[in-house]
C-alpha cells in the first residue's frame, strides 16, 4: 500500500530532551516536507526537500533540523525541544520535484507535548 | 510573504444542502491551489485543485472556482452528506527561485446534520 508514515505517532517529553521523528514514504517521491498543525492556525510548513541531499527552510524552521540521505525517509529533529513545540506534525510527500506540482500526501500525524 | 484568508471557520449544514468555503490571497504570483479534507485523526487529504490558467474544476459533488483578479477562490460542494462533515483547508503556493512554500488557510470546520 502506498503511503507516508510517521513514528512515533504520539510522544510526551521534557524541555531539552533531542528527540526524533521519523518520517518514511514507500512511493519513490522526490519531494517530501514536515508541517506543524496548530489550532487556528492551519499548517505551516517547517522544511521541505526537493531531493536526496537538498534541503531548505519553510516558514517556521527556527528550532528544527532535518536530513534527506535517502530518497524514502526525511526525519524531524528537535535538538531541545521548548513547549512552543507542543504541536500536531504532519509529513508529506509529492511525486514531483519540480514545479508544477502535483498531489501532496500526507502522513498520519505526530501528537508532541514538551513539558 | 503569501497571506491566505479562509472563510468561515465554521460551517453547519443540512444534509443535502450546499457548502460554500472561500479564500482570498495576496500574492498575485500564486499559480496553484489545493484543497484539502481532514478527518478526525487523519493527515490532509487532497480532495481538489486547480491552477492560475484554469477558472472553474469540478469532480462530481466537488468543484472550485478561481478568480485571479479578485485573488480569491472557493471550495463548492453540493448534496452534502454527514461524511462530508470534516475540516477544510484551502493553500495557495508561488514558486521562489524553484522553491515550494505553500500557505494554508485556517481551515474550515463543516459539520452537515443527517
Amino acid at each position: 500500500e502506498a503511503q507516508v508514515t510517521q513514528n512515533p505517532r504520539y510522544l510526551i517529553t521534557v524541555t531539552g530532551k533531542k528527540l526524533t521523528v521519523t518520517c518514511s514514504q514507500n512511493m519513490n517521491h522526490e519531494y517530501m516536507s514536515w508541517y506543524r498543525q496548530d489550532p487556528g492556525l492551519g499548517l505551516r510548513q517547517i522544511y521541505y526537500s526537493m531531493n536526496v541531499e537538498v534541503t531548505d527552510k519553510g516558514d517556521v524552521p527556527e528550532g528544527y533540523k532535518v536530513s534527506r540521505k535517502e530518497k524514502r525517509n526525511f526525519p524531524l529533529i528537535l535538538e531541545s525541544p521548548s513547549p512552543n513545540q507542543t504541536s500536531l506534525y504532519f509529513c508529506a510527500s509529492s511525486p514531483e520535484g519540480q514545479l508544477p506540482l502535483y498531489e501532496q500526501y500526507f502522513g498520519p500525524g505526530t501528537r508532541l507535548t514538551v513539558t | 510573504g503569501e497571506n491566505v484568508e479562509q472563510h468561515p471557520s465554521t460551517l453547519s449544514v443540512q444534509e443535502g444542502d450546499s457548502a460554500v468555503i472561500k479564500c482570498t490571497y495576496s500574492d498575485s504570483a500564486s499559480n496553484y491551489f489545493p484543497w484539502y479534507k481532514q478527518e478526525l485523526g487523519k493527515g490532509p487529504q487532497l480532495i481538489i485543485d486547480i491552477r492560475s490558467n484554469v477558472g472553474e474544476k469540478k469532480d462530481q459533488r466537488i468543484a472550485v472556482t478561481l478568480n485571479k483578479t479578485a485573488k480569491h477562490f472557493s471550495l463548492h460542494i453540493t448534496e452534502t452528506q454527514p461524511e462530508d462533515s470534516a475540516v477544510y483547508f484551502c493553500a495557495a503556493s508561488i514558486e521562489a527561485g524553484g522553491s515550494y512554500i505553500p500557505t494554508f488557510g485556517r481551515g474550515t470546520s463543516l459539520i452537515v446534520h443527517p
